[in-house]
Protein backbone atom coordinates (compact mmCIF):
# COMPACT_ATOMS: atom_id res chain seq x y z
CA UNK A 1 0.00 0.00 0.00
CA UNK A 2 0.73 3.43 -1.16
CA UNK A 3 2.39 5.11 1.78
CA UNK A 4 5.26 6.29 4.52
CA UNK A 5 6.34 3.64 6.35
CA UNK A 6 8.26 3.84 9.76
CA UNK A 7 10.79 1.41 11.50
CA UNK A 8 10.99 0.09 13.70
CA UNK A 9 7.10 0.40 15.66
CA UNK A 10 8.32 -0.43 19.20
CA UNK A 11 12.24 0.17 20.70
CA UNK A 12 13.72 0.27 24.20
CA UNK A 13 17.28 2.02 24.23
CA UNK A 14 19.51 2.08 27.37
CA UNK A 15 20.76 5.90 27.77
CA UNK A 16 23.94 6.56 25.75
CA UNK A 17 22.52 4.01 23.03
CA UNK A 18 22.80 5.08 19.81
CA UNK A 19 19.92 4.42 16.56
CA UNK A 20 18.39 4.95 13.74
CA UNK A 21 14.77 5.35 12.78
CA UNK A 22 13.74 4.57 9.19
CA UNK A 23 11.05 6.30 7.23
CA UNK A 24 10.48 5.63 3.92
CA UNK A 25 7.33 7.25 1.29
CA UNK A 26 7.11 5.86 -2.01
CA UNK A 27 4.28 8.51 -3.45
CA UNK A 28 7.10 10.33 -5.01
CA UNK A 29 6.70 13.27 -2.22
CA UNK A 30 9.31 16.10 -1.88
CA UNK A 31 9.25 17.27 1.31
CA UNK A 32 9.72 14.92 4.28
CA UNK A 33 9.18 15.46 8.05
CA UNK A 34 10.33 14.34 11.95
CA UNK A 35 7.86 15.06 14.74
CA UNK A 36 7.72 13.94 18.40
CA UNK A 37 4.62 13.48 20.01
CA UNK A 38 4.96 14.29 23.81
CA UNK A 39 1.58 13.79 26.52
CA UNK A 40 0.22 17.32 26.37
CA UNK A 41 2.55 19.06 23.68
CA UNK A 42 0.74 18.05 20.71
CA UNK A 43 3.20 17.07 17.62
CA UNK A 44 6.72 18.78 17.76
CA UNK A 45 8.71 19.21 14.44
CA UNK A 46 12.36 18.25 15.08
CA UNK A 47 13.60 18.43 11.43
CA UNK A 48 12.49 18.53 8.10
CA UNK A 49 13.84 18.07 4.59
CA UNK A 50 11.93 20.32 2.08
CA UNK A 51 13.47 18.19 -1.02
CA UNK A 52 16.37 15.93 -1.59
CA UNK A 53 19.59 17.00 -0.54
CA UNK A 54 18.42 19.39 1.82
CA UNK A 55 17.51 19.32 5.67
CA UNK A 56 16.55 21.98 8.09
CA UNK A 57 15.88 22.09 11.82
CA UNK A 58 12.59 22.32 13.53
CA UNK A 59 11.45 23.18 16.82
CA UNK A 60 13.37 20.72 18.68
CA UNK A 61 16.38 19.25 17.35
CA UNK A 62 18.53 18.88 19.93
CA UNK A 63 19.75 15.40 20.60
CA UNK A 64 18.97 14.14 16.23
CA UNK A 65 20.77 14.33 13.04
CA UNK A 66 18.71 13.58 10.16
CA UNK A 67 20.03 12.01 6.83
CA UNK A 68 17.80 12.76 3.30
CA UNK A 69 19.23 9.57 1.73
CA UNK A 70 17.13 9.78 -1.52
CA UNK A 71 13.83 11.14 -2.10
CA UNK A 72 12.14 8.15 -0.34
CA UNK A 73 14.44 8.12 2.46
CA UNK A 74 14.12 9.93 5.62
CA UNK A 75 16.35 8.64 8.47
CA UNK A 76 16.54 10.55 12.28
CA UNK A 77 19.39 9.05 14.48
CA UNK A 78 19.77 9.11 17.97
CA UNK A 79 23.56 9.52 18.79
CA UNK A 80 23.47 9.33 22.37
CA UNK A 81 19.54 8.21 23.63
CA UNK A 82 18.78 10.06 27.12
CA UNK A 83 15.53 9.28 28.51
CA UNK A 84 13.96 12.92 27.86
CA UNK A 85 13.99 11.50 24.40
CA UNK A 86 11.26 8.90 25.60
CA UNK A 87 8.43 9.88 23.13
CA UNK A 88 6.56 8.89 20.06
CA UNK A 89 7.95 9.60 16.81
CA UNK A 90 6.13 10.54 13.64
CA UNK A 91 7.34 10.77 10.00
CA UNK A 92 5.48 12.38 7.48
CA UNK A 93 5.78 13.48 3.86
CA UNK A 94 4.26 15.83 1.20
CA UNK A 95 4.00 15.98 -2.02
CA UNK A 96 3.61 20.13 -2.65
CA UNK A 97 5.95 22.19 -3.94
CA UNK A 98 6.61 25.61 -4.92
CA UNK A 99 5.17 28.86 -3.68
CA UNK A 100 1.28 28.41 -2.45
CA UNK A 101 1.14 24.26 -2.86
CA UNK A 102 -1.41 23.03 -0.50
CA UNK A 103 -0.07 19.42 -0.75
CA UNK A 104 -1.70 17.03 1.34
CA UNK A 105 0.32 15.03 4.65
CA UNK A 106 0.99 11.59 4.68
CA UNK A 107 2.12 10.57 8.05
CA UNK A 108 3.12 6.74 8.86
CA UNK A 109 2.09 5.02 12.17
CA UNK A 110 5.01 5.94 14.64
CA UNK A 111 7.80 4.40 16.39
CA UNK A 112 7.22 4.20 20.08
CA UNK A 113 10.76 4.97 22.10
CA UNK A 114 11.43 4.43 25.61
CA UNK A 115 14.84 4.96 26.89
CA UNK A 116 15.68 4.00 30.11
CA UNK B 1 5.75 32.46 14.81
CA UNK B 2 2.89 30.73 14.61
CA UNK B 3 0.91 29.55 17.48
CA UNK B 4 -1.85 27.21 18.04
CA UNK B 5 -3.71 26.80 21.01
CA UNK B 6 -6.52 24.16 22.09
CA UNK B 7 -7.97 25.21 25.43
CA UNK B 8 -9.56 21.71 25.97
CA UNK B 9 -7.72 18.69 26.86
CA UNK B 10 -10.29 16.70 27.67
CA UNK B 11 -14.33 16.38 26.23
CA UNK B 12 -16.71 14.29 26.18
CA UNK B 13 -20.52 13.49 24.43
CA UNK B 14 -23.15 11.31 24.73
CA UNK B 15 -23.46 8.75 21.45
CA UNK B 16 -25.40 10.69 19.02
CA UNK B 17 -25.00 14.20 20.39
CA UNK B 18 -23.25 17.20 18.83
CA UNK B 19 -19.86 18.44 20.22
CA UNK B 20 -17.64 21.19 19.68
CA UNK B 21 -13.51 21.29 19.65
CA UNK B 22 -12.07 24.71 20.30
CA UNK B 23 -8.99 26.04 18.65
CA UNK B 24 -7.47 29.18 18.28
CA UNK B 25 -4.34 30.33 16.36
CA UNK B 26 -2.04 33.50 16.47
CA UNK B 27 -0.37 34.16 13.09
CA UNK B 28 0.55 37.53 11.26
CA UNK B 29 0.10 35.82 7.87
CA UNK B 30 -3.02 36.71 5.59
CA UNK B 31 -3.03 32.88 3.65
CA UNK B 32 -2.65 29.92 5.56
CA UNK B 33 -4.44 26.19 5.77
CA UNK B 34 -6.25 25.22 8.76
CA UNK B 35 -6.57 21.47 9.58
CA UNK B 36 -7.91 18.95 12.40
CA UNK B 37 -6.65 15.57 12.51
CA UNK B 38 -7.61 12.52 14.28
CA UNK B 39 -5.69 10.26 16.26
CA UNK B 40 -7.18 6.85 17.51
CA UNK B 41 -5.48 4.64 19.51
CA UNK B 42 -3.78 3.05 16.96
CA UNK B 43 -1.94 6.39 17.02
CA UNK B 44 -2.87 6.76 12.92
CA UNK B 45 -2.98 10.30 12.36
CA UNK B 46 -5.77 11.01 10.14
CA UNK B 47 -7.24 14.04 8.61
CA UNK B 48 -10.43 14.76 8.95
CA UNK B 49 -10.89 18.59 7.51
CA UNK B 50 -8.91 21.17 5.94
CA UNK B 51 -9.83 25.13 5.82
CA UNK B 52 -8.29 27.60 3.16
CA UNK B 53 -7.85 30.86 5.22
CA UNK B 54 -9.18 32.60 1.78
CA UNK B 55 -12.38 30.53 1.67
CA UNK B 56 -15.25 32.47 3.85
CA UNK B 57 -17.34 29.32 3.20
CA UNK B 58 -16.86 26.77 5.93
CA UNK B 59 -15.83 23.34 5.15
CA UNK B 60 -17.60 20.16 5.71
CA UNK B 61 -16.97 16.71 5.60
CA UNK B 62 -19.84 14.81 6.57
CA UNK B 63 -20.67 14.74 10.11
CA UNK B 64 -17.91 17.37 10.37
CA UNK B 65 -17.98 20.87 10.29
CA UNK B 66 -16.02 23.64 11.23
CA UNK B 67 -16.59 27.20 12.21
CA UNK B 68 -13.99 29.22 10.75
CA UNK B 69 -13.69 33.36 12.08
CA UNK B 70 -10.63 34.55 10.46
CA UNK B 71 -10.94 37.48 12.30
CA UNK B 72 -11.17 36.25 15.75
CA UNK B 73 -8.16 33.69 14.57
CA UNK B 74 -10.73 30.76 15.77
CA UNK B 75 -11.43 27.53 14.30
CA UNK B 76 -13.79 25.25 15.66
CA UNK B 77 -14.59 21.64 15.24
CA UNK B 78 -18.19 20.86 15.07
CA UNK B 79 -18.90 16.79 15.28
CA UNK B 80 -22.43 15.92 14.90
CA UNK B 81 -24.07 12.96 15.24
CA UNK B 82 -21.40 11.56 17.22
CA UNK B 83 -20.59 7.68 17.11
CA UNK B 84 -18.15 5.20 19.20
CA UNK B 85 -15.63 5.36 16.50
CA UNK B 86 -14.92 9.25 16.76
CA UNK B 87 -13.72 8.47 20.14
CA UNK B 88 -9.86 9.85 19.49
CA UNK B 89 -7.69 12.99 20.32
CA UNK B 90 -8.19 15.57 18.06
CA UNK B 91 -5.50 18.08 17.01
CA UNK B 92 -6.04 21.44 15.34
CA UNK B 93 -3.06 22.35 12.71
CA UNK B 94 -1.84 25.07 10.80
CA UNK B 95 0.31 25.61 7.67
CA UNK B 96 1.16 29.27 6.43
CA UNK B 97 1.48 29.24 2.64
CA UNK B 98 4.29 31.28 2.37
CA UNK B 99 7.70 29.86 1.84
CA UNK B 100 6.85 26.91 -0.30
CA UNK B 101 8.03 23.33 0.14
CA UNK B 102 9.23 24.19 3.78
CA UNK B 103 5.84 25.02 5.19
CA UNK B 104 5.44 23.06 8.11
CA UNK B 105 2.34 21.98 10.07
CA UNK B 106 2.11 23.62 13.86
CA UNK B 107 -0.06 21.48 15.89
CA UNK B 108 -2.04 22.36 19.19
CA UNK B 109 -1.72 20.26 22.46
CA UNK B 110 -4.96 17.95 21.05
CA UNK B 111 -7.89 17.46 22.67
CA UNK B 112 -9.08 13.71 24.44
CA UNK B 113 -12.81 13.07 23.00
CA UNK B 114 -14.73 10.71 24.62
CA UNK B 115 -18.03 8.96 23.09
CA UNK B 116 -20.16 7.73 26.00
CA UNK B 117 -22.95 5.05 24.67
Amino acid sequence: NAGVTQTPKFQVLKTGQSMTLQCAQDMNHNSMYWYRQDPGMGLRLIYYSASEGTTDKGEVPNGYNVSRLNKREFSLRLESAAPSQTSVYFCASRAGQGFGSVGGYTFGSGTRLTVV
Amino acid sequence: AQTVTQSQPEMSVQEAETVTLSCTYDTSESDYYLFWYKQPPSRQMILVIRQEAYKQQNATENRFSVNFQKAAKSFSLKISDSQLGDAAMYFCAYRGNYGGATNKLIFGTGTLLAVQP
